[in-house]
C-alpha cells in the first residue's frame, strides 16, 4: 500500500528556510505516470498547490512561489524534499505531500500532513 | 491561472438531507476535476475524480457531474460522518487549484 510521510523541522525562525522530506513506501518515485506533489494549508484556511517534481528531477512550481520554492527528489532513499526560503508569518501552514496521478486523475494519495511554524 | 469558485462557502443541513455543492472554473477544464473530503485534522480524501467516478472505498450516497466549466458534488442522504469541510481541484493546467471549500453543518 503507498504511503507517504511528511518529516522536518516544525518551527522555523522568520527569515529563516524550511525544509521537510517527503518519504514514499509502497511505489518507486521512479515510477512512470507520476508526478510527486506538495500542497499547503494555513490555519483555518484553504490548500494552496506548492509544486511538484518528476522522478527525472524536472520540476514545476506555483509562479506565486517560485522565486522562494526549491523541490529536489533523492530516488536511492526514495524521497522528495521542500525548501522554502525567506519564510514569514504568513508561510505557517500544515504541509502535505501528495502523488499526482498523471492522466486525469489527479491528487490520488496524501501524506498525514506537518504543521510548521514561523515564529521567532 | 484557472479560479475556482465554490459555493456555498457553508451549508447547514439536517442528517438525510441532500445537499449539492458546487464548483465553477474560470476556463475550460474538461472533466479534470476531483472533489475531496477533510475531517478536522485529517489530510484531505478523494471522493470522486475525473468529475464523476466515485473513488474505491466511498459511500456511493456521494455523485459528482459535470464538465467543462461547471461541476457539482451531490451527497443524496447525509450522514452523521458528513459533517466535515468539501474541496474541489482542476487538475487540467498547471499551477493545479482548489476551490475555497465548503463547510457542511449539521443544523
Amino acid at each position: 500500500q503507498l504511503q507517504l510521510q511528511e518529516s522536518g523541522s516544525g518551527l522555523v525562525e522568520p527569515s529563516q528556510t524550511l525544509s521537510l522530506t517527503c518519504t514514499v513506501s509502497g511505489v518507486a518515485l521512479r515510477t512512470g505516470g507520476y508526478s510527486w506533489t506538495w500542497i499547503r494549508q494555513p490555519p483555518g484556511k484553504g490548500l494552496e498547490w506548492i509544486g511538484y517534481i518528476f522522478h527525472s528531477g524536472s520540476p514545476y512550481y506555483n509562479p506565486s512561489l517560485k522565486s522562494r520554492v526549491t523541490i529536489s527528489v533523492d530516488r536511492s532513499k526514495n524521497q522528495f524534499s521542500l525548501k522554502l526560503s525567506s519564510v514569514t508569518a504568513a508561510d505557517t501552514a500544515v504541509y502535505y505531500c501528495a502523488r499526482d496521478h498523471r492522466g486525469g486523475y489527479g491528487l490520488d494519495f496524501w501524506g498525514q500532513g506537518i504543521l510548521v511554524t514561523v515564529s521567532s | 491561472d484557472i479560479q475556482m469558485t465554490q459555493s456555498p462557502s457553508s451549508l447547514s443541513a439536517y442528517v438525510g438531507d441532500r445537499v449539492t455543492i458546487t464548483c465553477r472554473a474560470s476556463q475550460d477544464i474538461s472533466d479534470d476535476l476531483a472533489w475531496y473530503q477533510q475531517k478536522p485534522g485529517k489530510a484531505p480524501q478523494r471522493l470522486i475524480y475525473a468529475a464523476s467516478n466515485l473513488q474505491s472505498g466511498v459511500p456511493s450516497r456521494f455523485s459528482g457531474s459535470g464538465s467543462g466549466t461547471e461541476f457539482t458534488l451531490t451527497i443524496s442522504s447525509l450522514q452523521p460522518e458528513d459533517f466535515v469541510t468539501y474541496y474541489c481541484l482542476q487538475h487540467n493546467t498547471y499551477p493545479l487549484t482548489f476551490g475555497g471549500g465548503t463547510k457542511v453543518e449539521i443544523k
